[in-house]
């Protein structure tokens, strides 16, 4: 079965410091990468994806990933963090051996302080 | 502007009682999505349509139930025989379901709280 662990909960940095957000994946097959934000009581919006080819994605607002797949990772990065970033973010994986379901990790909270 | 579209926002219901939540795209996608958030525990996939007339349970279809008649709609209605069902509900769409790279695309969500 597919999972995703985001192992921390909350992510508190510095307006203009690096952001990180991590993620570690599992599949039997080849993964699909997805990162999602989401501010308060609003929907998700998608950052970015991993399909195929580069390692490094670039994605909406600044953002991106990195995949490394013998770390079964997938972790969000942002050169320099804006307050506007503080919001909860998603990362999921589709795996193609069980195609229909998109599962995702629990969630982390970043804040981003003036 | 194309989107998916949730209805109501806020809903509150009595035990005992059904309710039915909204969702509408207008994006032309062919599978549509309900998920269940909870906080700490991320999304979770209540049922989901890879095309009209054809529905599958997710990881916690039970107390709930779904339709699809049109292509547009996927209304979710959460039953009495759901034990928990205060939570915050999303639909997203997608352009096909089955082997796709594709993103989902969400509403901005129903919260439901049983008084």
């Amino acid at each position: 079965a597919q999972s995703v662990a985001q192992p921390e909960d909350q992510v508190n940095v510095a307006e203009g410091n690096p952001l990180t957000v991590k993620c570690t994946y599992s599949v039997s097959g080849n993964p699909y990468l997805f990162w999602y934000v989401q501010y308060p009581n609003r929907g998700l919006q998608f950052l970015l994806k991993y399909i195929t080819g580069d390692n490094l994605v670039k994605g909406s607002y600044g953002f991106e990933a990195e995949f490394n797949k013998s770390q079964t990772s997938f972790h969000l990065k942002k050169p320099s963090a804006l307050v506007s970033d503080s919001a909860l973010y998603f990362c999921a994986v589709r795996d193609l051996s069980n195609d229909y379901k998109l599962s995702f990790g629990a969630g982390t909270t970043v804040t981003v302080r003036a | 502007d194309g989107g998916i579209t949730q209805s109501p926002k806020y809903l509150f219901r009595k035990e005992g009682q059904n309710v039915t939540l909204s969702c509408e795209q207008n994006l032309n996608h062919d599978a549509m999505y309900w998920y269940r958030q909870d906080p700490g525990q991320g999304l979770r996939l209540i049922y989901y349509s890879q095309i009209v007339n054809d529905f599958q349970k997710g990881d916690i279809a039970e107390g709930y139930s779904v339709s699809r008649e049109k292509k547009e709609s996927f209304p979710l209605t959460v039953t009495s025989a759901q034990k928990n069902p205060t939570a915050f509900y999303l639909c997203a769409s997608s352009i096909r379901g089955g082997q796709t790279t594709g993103e989902l695309f969400f509403g901005e969500g129903s919260r439901l709280t049983v008084l």
